[in-house]
């Protein structure tokens, strides 16, 4: 059984479109995130939600907007795509929302590739 | 800002040993190290907490030096498994994050 799944695992678009990527954990954690991995292999946080409520939005582009319907379930929509954001996308999830002391579960990532 | 790991990138033979640093400008809390094969996600390796406390790993361990800020992980005996690259994730208290560092790409080769 995979702990965190993503779903597509590749998706490839044109500038403009709109799409999204699902994340799904069995772990029963609380807390959900979604970084962004680039080419030059830099892992930044993009959101974090703790049981349905968002707790980090960092300095993301407002194309980009997360949902979360349950705890068990995490969604990225990007609108109006642009080249710059041809990235790998990993969703993780943790126990807690506090990351001291609890690890991180990763998912196995969507290479989004924009042409 | 993101803590900085040295070396860039290393290769070993299988049986020699290794030692990646992690360099953080602010006080840490906790250091997480994780490693990531080509193409794959992020695994966890090991957490080390202010105040000595660890887990993770067995063959794998870890140092963390509060004072300066810096957190050093050791290979030892290295196999072809370990290859990879390795990511120290920094805690510093604000915001609830994880900040990852820049990363350490280690080749083991027969």
């Amino acid at each position: 059984d995979t702990a965190v799944s993503q779903t597509p695992k590749y998706l490839v678009t044109q500038m403009g479109n709109d799409k999204s990527i699902k994340c799904e954990q069995n772990l029963g954690h609380d807390t959900m995130y979604w970084y962004k991995q680039d080419s030059k292999k830099f892992l930044k946080i993009m959101f974090s939600y703790n049981n349905k409520e968002l707790i980090i939005n960092e300095t993301v582009p407002n194309r980009f907007s997360p949902k979360s319907p349950d705890k068990a379930h995490l969604n990225l929509h990007i609108n109006s795509l642009e080249l710059g954001d041809s990235a790998v996308y990993f969703c993780a999830s943790s126990q807690e929302t506090g990351t001291l002391s609890y690890e991180q579960y990763f998912g196995p990532g969507t290479r989004l590739t924009v042409t | 800002q993101q803590p900085v790991q040295s070396p860039q990138a290393v290769i070993l033979r299988e049986g020699e040993d290794a030692v990646i640093n992690c360099s953080s400008s602010k006080a840490l809390y906790s250091v997480h190290w994780y490693r990531q094969k080509h193409g794959e996600a992020p695994v966890f390796l090991m957490i080390l907490l202010k105040g000595g406390e660890q887990k993770g790993h067995e063959k794998i361990s870890a140092s963390f030096n509060e004072k300066k800020q810096q957190s050093s992980l050791y290979l030892t005996a290295s196999q072809l498994s370990y290859s990879g690259t390795y990511f120290c994730g920094t805690f510093t208290g604000g915001g609830n994050k994880l900040t990852f560092g820049t990363g350490t790409q280690l080749k083991v080769e027969l």
